[in-house]
């Protein structure tokens, strides 16, 4: 199986930009689609981005997802941070027996 | 409402079993797959299974192979996660979430139960 790997942590100040990075281990990156969640504290897994880079509704356009296969990793970009974007941020995606895996998780802190 | 919701925390003891159940409602229960999701403390979740409530087909992640049950009762919108042969490293939060129709995602997650175990 592959693992996904993500920083521990990022911080940055309200209304910059962040990005946080999903690397795959093996398989390429581009094979399977990877969707992102976020978790605020206490909370439940909410979506972000499916399918590298589609929002679902309700989450807004400052939040962007992309995928590079010259370093096999996904990416999550949030604009304009706001203070609510705090949380943990979690990269997800399968391989091609349909095993899911989610990456570490990364602490985002908006300060 | 659309919503999952799953049973109540729970305390065992090492080599209990334990089934949570997480109950669909305001929707087709029998159309979407249900994924079983743990999340140890302090760490990223980790992809247990999944089942399809519509014929009980089942995946389930080789890391929980045999450790393991996941089903459903789409009668009564349920899906079970039954874990066997507690150990206090099962001890975590474990989340249903609902993939959407069409697309890779889950897309409504439950609160969660948290389960420890300890003697």
């Amino acid at each position: 199986n592959f693992v996904l790997t993500q920083p521990h942590s990022v911080s940055e100040s309200p209304g910059k930009t962040v990005t946080i990075s999903c690397t795959r281990s093996s398989g390429s990156i581009a094979s399977n689609y990877v969707q992102w969640y976020q978790q605020r504290p206490g909370g439940s897994p909410t979506a972000v981005i499916f399918d590298d880079d589609q929002r679902p509704s309700g989450v807004p356009d400052r939040f962007s997802g992309s995928i590079d296969s010259s370093s096999n990793s996904a990416s999550l970009t949030i604009s304009g941070l706001e203070t609510e974007d705090e949380g943990d941020y979690f990269c997800h995606s399968y391989d091609s027996f349909n095993h899911e895996v989610f990456g570490g998780g990364t602490k985002l802190t908006v300060l | 409402e659309v919503q999952l919701v799953q049973s109540e925390a729970e305390v065992k003891k090492p080599g209990e079993s334990l089934r949570i159940s997480c109950q669909g409602s305001g929707y087709n229960f029998g159309s979407n797959w249900i994924g079983w999701v743990r999340q140890m403390p302090g760490q990223g979740p980790e992809w247990m299974g999944v089942v399809y409530p519509g014929d009980s087909d089942t995946r389930v992640s080789p890391s929980f192979q045999g450790q393991v049950t996941i089903s459903a009762d789409k009668s009564i919108g349920t899906a079970y996660l039954q874990l066997n042969s507690l150990r206090a490293s099962d001890t975590a939060m474990y989340y249903c979430a609902r993939r959407h129709l069409t697309y890779w995602y889950f897309d409504l997650w439950g609160r969660g139960t948290l389960v420890t175990v300890s003697s």
